[in-house]
């Protein structure tokens, strides 16, 4: 059993499109988030939610919009996607609120190429 | 601007050796410090939490050691082994929240 599943794992769209990435967790954790992992592969937050509420949203571009339907799931969907939205994206989950407590646990990571 | 800086950014070691790495990281507003390994082509797993200076984890032959006041984590790793392959990230937590990550430490095991 994936403990933090991402779909898909390879996505490539055109320029304009607007698309969204999927990710569930079925450890019980109440705190889900988003990463970036640009083309230095330095990893960046750009969301967190805990218990389906937005705690963290770093400065990210309004096309970029979470949406958790439940604890178990927060979706990143992205709007008018742009070459430079190209990058692997990780969906995390950790079991404390915010981003205190024990270390996440990873999804496998989107790979996104906007052509 | 707040960074977390890692040190070395590459490293080769031969297998059997011990090694360490460096992750310095703002002093202030901290409360908790995390350590992840990162194989290539999977997702980062979470080998340390450290919250209190001073603090010494240990998890069979790795090590971590914390210093809040000057803002430094070492991570150690004793008799090498291949499988010990992989990029060591440091991520700093903030009292606000605030995550930062390193940019890691790739280390190679030679045989």
């Amino acid at each position: 059993d994936t403990a933090v599943s991402q779909t898909p794992k390879y996505l490539v769209t055109q320029m304009g499109n607007d698309k969204s990435i999927k990710c569930e967790q079925n450890l019980g954790h109440d705190t889900m988030y988003w990463y970036k992992q640009d083309s230095k592969k330095f990893l960046k937050i750009m969301f967190s939610y805990n218990n389906k509420e937005l705690i963290i949203n770093e400065t990210v571009p309004n096309r970029f919009s979470p949406k958790s339907p439940d604890k178990a799931h927060l979706n990143l969907h992205i709007n008018s996607l742009e070459l430079g939205d190209s990058a692997v994206y990780f969906c995390a989950s950790s079991i404390t609120s915010g981003t205190r407590g024990v270390g996440a646990f990873f999804g496998q990571g989107t790979r996104l190429t906007v052509v | 601007i707040l960074n977390v800086e890692q040190s070395p950014q590459s490293l080769h070691v031969q297998e059997g050796d011990s090694t360490n790495f460096t992750c310095s990281f703002p002093s202030s507003n901290f409360y908790a410090l995390h350590w992840y390994r990162w194989e290539t082509a999977k997702s980062p797993e979470a080998l340390f939490v450290m919250t209190l200076n001073g603090d010494e984890k240990k998890k069979g032959r790795i090590s971590a050691t914390l210093n809040t006041k000057e803002g430094y984590s070492y991570l150690y790793i004793k008799g090498s082994q291949p499988e010990d392959s992989a990029t060591y990230l440091c991520a700093f937590i903030g009292r606000d929240d605030k995550i930062i990550f390193g940019k890691g430490t790739r280390l190679h095991i030679l045989p």
